[in-house]
C-alpha cells in the first residue's frame, strides 16, 4: 500500500536559519502530493502541493517540487520565523477514492 | 466562512458509553473523511465517504461507525467507548479527485476513563 516516511523530529533552527525537512513515498499510482502545517490547538490546514511530476508547489516562502526519480517532495524555506514553530506532515493522495496517506509529522521549533 | 465545523471540541467519556461525534462542512465537498491523531503516529484514517449515503472502511474502522445522510454531514459514532479511542479526532473533506487538498476542522478530543 502507499507510505509516506518523513524526515523524524523534533527539529530546532535559530531565527533565519535555513531548514530542510525531508520526505519520501511509495505509491502505486500517480499521485498529488501535500505539505499540511499544523499550528498548536489547531487543525492542519494546506500549505502547499504538487500535482505531477516536477511540479513545484511554493507558499510563504516554503517549497517543495515533486521529485519521481527520486520519490522525494522535500520541504524547503531559505530563512524561517518563529511564527514557523508547527508540525509539519508530508502526505499522499492518490487515485484510489482520494485517499490520503500521511507521514508521522515533524514538529519545528524555530527560536529567535 | 465556516469550512469544516466538528462538535464537540471535547468530551470525557467512561468506558462502555457511547457517543457521536458531528461532522458539517458547507463547501459542498464530495468526500469527507474520519482520522484520528494520536502522538508519533500521524493521522490515520477510520472511516470516509465519497458522497451522501456512501461509507466505507479506512486504515483504523474497528470500535467505529460512520452515517453520511447528508451530503454535509458525516457522523462518527463510537458504540462502546475503550481507553484505546483516547485521541484527538479529525474531520476533513475535499472535492473528488486526487488533486484537490483536504480541508480540516479544529478537531475533538475525546478521553476515555
Amino acid at each position: 500500500g502507499d507510505s509516506v516516511t518523513q524526515m523524524e523530529g523534533p527539529v530546532t533552527l535559530s531565527e533565519e536559519a535555513f531548514l530542510t525537512i525531508n520526505c519520501t513515498y511509495t505509491a502505486t499510482g500517480y499521485p498529488s502530493l501535500f505539505w499540511y502545517v499544523q499550528y498548536p490547538g489547531e487543525g492542519l490546514q494546506l500549505l502547499l502541493k504538487a500535482t505531477k511530476a516536477d511540479d513545484k508547489g511554493s507558499n510563504k516562502g516554503f517549497e517543495a517540487t515533486y521529485r519521481k526519480e527520486t520519490t522525494s517532495f522535500h520541504l524547503e524555506k531559505g530563512s524561517v520565523q518563529v511564527s514557523d514553530s508547527a508540525v509539519y506532515f508530508c502526505a499522499l493522495k492518490d487515485t484510489n477514492a482520494g485517499k490520503s496517506t500521511f507521514g508521522d509529522g515533524t514538529t519545528l521549533t524555530v527560536k529567535p | 466562512n465556516a469550512g469544516v465545523t466538528q462538535t464537540p471540541k471535547f468530551r470525557v467519556l467512561k468506558t462502555g458509553q457511547s457517543m457521536t461525534l458531528l461532522c458539517a462542512q458547507d463547501m459542498n465537498h464530495e468526500y469527507m473523511y474520519w482520522y484520528r491523531q494520536d502522538p508519533g503516529m500521524g493521522l490515520r484514517l477510520i472511516h470516509y465517504s465519497v458522497g451522501e449515503g456512501t461509507t466505507a472502511k479506512g486504515e483504523v474502522p474497528d470500535g467505529y461507525n460512520v452515517s453520511r445522510l447528508k451530503k454535509q454531514n458525516f457522523l462518527l459514532g463510537l458504540e462502546s467507548a475503550a481507553p484505546s479511542q483516547t485521541s484527538v479526532y479529525f474531520c476533513a473533506s475535499s472535492e473528488g479527485g486526487y488533486t484537490g487538498e483536504l480541508f480540516f476542522g479544529e478537531g475533538s478530543r475525546l478521553t476515555v476513563l
